[in-house]
């Protein structure tokens, strides 16, 4: 069963980067795509962007100036960092296996974004 | 980019039969929008229900089902039971970029 945990900090400062990192376990993260996904406090999903475990991107046109994703097969893991926060940032993110939409997902870690 | 329009809250009673809708702001839904769903219950992680208009995983109860109708992609639950109670959402692919739909709040009463 594949199962995924996202990790990083709960607090971040406006105007900073906020780095989450996804682990994947009970799975290869070869031979797929992954996403990161978030939720606003009591709104719905958006779509941040994905990553081919061999490097293709695919990001949401909106956050994309912002964003960066990267794997690491070594590991099994995979990264989000978003720049120049606002508290619009504010969000329960989730990292997901995506094949052809979310199959797996993680359980979310809520960032805030306060000075 | 693509606006994904969902009903915002539907009511049906258990043992009923409810479906839900998924338009897309550039037209007709069609299989290369490949069009998911998600049930989402409050304060916990989505949980994927169909994939690629009708495609169930191992774990989707059998009662729900995906399709195409009328240029949306479609979500019906049948003999709906209390625990369906639910926030669903729909993903479609367009221009380039996955969307998510606003999503349609159930309620089971």
């Amino acid at each position: 069963q594949v199962q995924l945990q996202e990790s990083g900090p709960g607090l971040v400062k406006p105007s900073e980067t906020l780095s989450l990192t996804c682990t994947v376990s009970g799975g290869s993260i070869n031979n797929y795509h992954w996403s990161w996904i978030r939720q606003p406090p009591g709104k719905g999903l958006e779509y941040i962007a994905s990553m081919y475990y061999s490097g293709s991107t695919n990001y949401n046109p909106s956050l994309k100036s912002r964003v960066a994703i990267s794997v690491d097969t070594s590991n099994n893991q995979f990264y989000l960092k978003l720049n120049s926060v606002t508290a619009a940032d504010t969000a329960v993110y989730y990292c997901a296996r995506w094949n052809n939409g979310g199959d797996y997902w993680g359980q979310g870690t809520l960032v805030t974004v306060s000075s | 980019q693509t606006v994904v329009t969902q009903e915002p809250s539907l009511t049906v009673s258990p043992g009923g039969t409810v479906t839900l809708t998924c338009a897309s702001s550039t037209g007709a839904v069609t299989s290369g929008y490949y069009p998911n769903w998600f049930q989402q219950i409050p304060g916990h992680a989505p949980r994927s229900l169909i994939y690629t208009i009708s495609n169930k995983h191992s774990w989707t109860p059998a009662r729900f089902s995906g399709s195409l109708l009328g240029g949306k992609a479609a979500l019906t639950l049948s003999g709906v039971l209390p625990e369906d109670e639910a926030d669903y959402y729909c993903l479609l692919y367009s221009g380039g970029v996955w969307v998510f739909g606003g999503g349609t709040k159930l309620t089971v009463l």
